[in-house]
């Protein structure tokens, strides 16, 4: 079973306005951690935003904030007035428990392409 | 803080041949990841070390496959008898206990 599902394989935003990149996530640990990463063409996977599974308010950072629903299983990221430097491939990931009882590794979903017109 | 840094940045083998790839974390950083990735997937997890210990590795890791960090600084992942299968980028990150992953620019490995 997949474990984050990302649906949107490639979305259009104008300079300027908000968008919407969904994620959700499937697990049955009660502590996890969400992630949001950025990969340009040069192939580097930038930190955005973390969420975790015990975190009360949503996580903001500077235009980036993330939409988390825990029953819905969902961490959506929005960016708010989008620039043409947000063009690029955004990754949602999760963070678990493994099966070693450490919290390690990352698993990412396939990934959305947002392109950032003017 | 210099970021974490991978070499070679490309490397282009024949089928067969053994390659090496070298991970510098940043410096404060104790734990080290080994991703890989393929055309239009996300990175899939290899393996992991805490300091100079590997504490995990994924199924994917094959027998040819070995990665490891001594002194508990930079990190190899050597692939012996590469396969054409291998070609991917391989993504290094690192990070300081649970907080988040800082990923280097990768490796691309072509294997021909």
């Amino acid at each position: 079973a997949q474990k984050i599902t990302q649906t949107q394989p490639g979305m259009f935003v104008q300079e300027k306005e908000a968008v919407t990149l969904d994620c959700t996530y499937d697990t049955s640990d009660p502590s996890y951690g969400l992630f949001w990463y950025k990969q340009p063409s040069s192939g580097e996977m930038i930190f955005l935003i973390y969420q975790g599974s015990y975190d009360q308010q949503n996580a903001t950072e500077g235009r980036y904030s993330l939409n988390f629903q825990k029953a819905r299983k969902s961490a959506n990221l929005v960016i708010s007035a989008s620039q043409l430097g947000d063009s690029a491939m955004y990754f949602c990931a999760m963070r678990e428990l493994s099966y070693t009882g450490t919290a390690s590794k990352l698993t990412f979903g396939t990934g959305t392409r947002l392109q950032v017109t003017l | 803080d210099t970021g974490v840094s991978q070499n070679p940045r490309h490397k282009i083998t024949k089928r067969g041949q053994n390659v090496t790839f070298r991970c510098d974390p940043i410096s404060e950083h104790n734990r080290l990841y080994w991703y890989r990735q393929t055309l239009g997937q996300g990175p899939e997890f290899l393996t992991y070390f805490q300091n100079e210990a590997q504490l995990e590795k994924s199924r994917l890791l094959s027998d040819r496959f070995s990665a490891e960090r001594p002194k508990g600084s930079f990190s190899t992942l050597e692939i012996q008898r590469t396969e054409q299968g291998d070609s991917a980028m391989y993504l290094c990150a690192s990070s300081r206990d649970r907080t988040e992953q800082y990923f280097g620019p990768g490796t691309r490995l072509t294997v021909t």
